[in-house]
C-alpha cells in the first residue's frame, strides 16, 4: 500500500458525461501528479500541483481540469467524455515538486461506453 | 525532445535465473533521474529503483539493479533470481531535472513472465 488513495477505483459513464477523479496524497506529500494509462498512448503524465498551485502541464486535454485543494486532495475533472477517454488514471504524490520519489496510488479505471 | 525506448514488448525468464530489461533514453539535459516501476496484472504502479544522472554508482535496491551506461544513454534493470511474483510489466521513465517539475516521461513497458 502506497498510502495514495484514489476513489472510485472503477467508473462506467457513457460519451458526453462529466466525471470527477478524486486522489488523497500520502501524508506529508504536499505534490500530487496525474497521468492517463492507455492502450494507444501508453502512460501519459498530464498535470502536476504543488501545495495548491499548478507545477507542471503536460498532455491534457481542454475538456480535462484539475485542482488542489488547501487539504491537499486532489480532483481531476473529465468532461465531455469520449470513447478514447477510457483509460486507467493514476493519481502519485512525491514530498517535493521534483519527485525524485513518487508514490502511485491504485488507479481509477474510467471506462466510456 | 525527451523519450525513453523500451524494445521489449516481452521477456521470458526461468525462475531463479537473472533477467536483463533494456531501457534507452534521449534528453539533452544534463541533469536526470531514470526510475523504473512494476506494474502487475492487479494494475497498481510499484517503484523499483531510482538512478540520478550524477550518481558514480549504479543502484541496487535487493534483487534489483540498475545498469547506467551514461555515454550510451542507457539504464537496463536487471533483476536476478527471478521469482514468479516478478512475473509483470516493467516500465521505464525519467525526469528532467531542470525543469523543476516531478514530470514522469515513461516508456512503452516490457511483459516479463517468469516460467517455473
Amino acid at each position: 500500500d502506497s498510502g495514495v488513495t484514489q476513489t472510485p477505483k472503477h467508473l462506467i459513464t457513457a460519451t458526453g458525461q462529466r466525471v470527477t477523479l478524486r486522489c488523497s496524497p500520502r501524508s506529508g506529500d504536499l505534490s500530487v501528479y496525474w497521468y492517463q494509462q492507455s492502450l494507444d498512448q501508453g502512460l501519459q503524465f498530464l498535470i502536476q500541483y504543488y501545495n495548491g498551485e499548478e507545477r507542471a502541464k503536460g498532455n491534457i486535454l481542454e475538456r480535462f481540469s484539475a485542482q488542489q485543494f488547501p487539504d491537499l486532495h486532489s480532483e481531476l475533472n473529465l468532461s465531455s467524455l469520449e470513447l478514447g477517454d477510457s483509460a486507467l488514471y493514476f493519481c502519485a504524490s512525491s514530498v517535493e515538486p521534483s519527485g525524485n520519489e513518487q508514490f502511485f496510488g491504485p488507479g481509477t479505471r474510467l471506462t466510456v461506453l | 525532445a525527451q523519450k525513453i525506448t523500451q524494445t521489449q514488448p516481452g521477456m521470458f525468464v526461468q525462475e531463479k535465473e537473472a533477467v536483463t530489461l533494456d531501457c534507452t533514453y534521449d534528453t539533452s539535459d544534463p541533469s536526470y533521474g531514470l526510475f523504473w516501476y512494476k506494474q502487475p496484472s492487479s494494475g497498481e504502479m510499484i517503484f523499483l529503483i531510482y538512478q540520478g544522472s550524477y550518481d558514480q554508482q549504479n543502484a541496487t535496491e535487493g534483487r534489483y539493479s540498475l545498469n547506467f551506461q551514461k555515454a550510451r544513454k542507457s539504464a537496463n534493470l536487471v533483476i536476478s533470481a527471478s521469482q514468479l511474483g516478478d512475473s509483470a510489466m516493467y516500465f521505464c521513465a525519467m525526469r528532467e531535472k531542470t525543469s523543476n517539475t516531478g514530470k514522469l516521461i515513461f516508456g512503452q513497458g516490457t511483459t516479463l513472465q517468469v516460467k517455473p
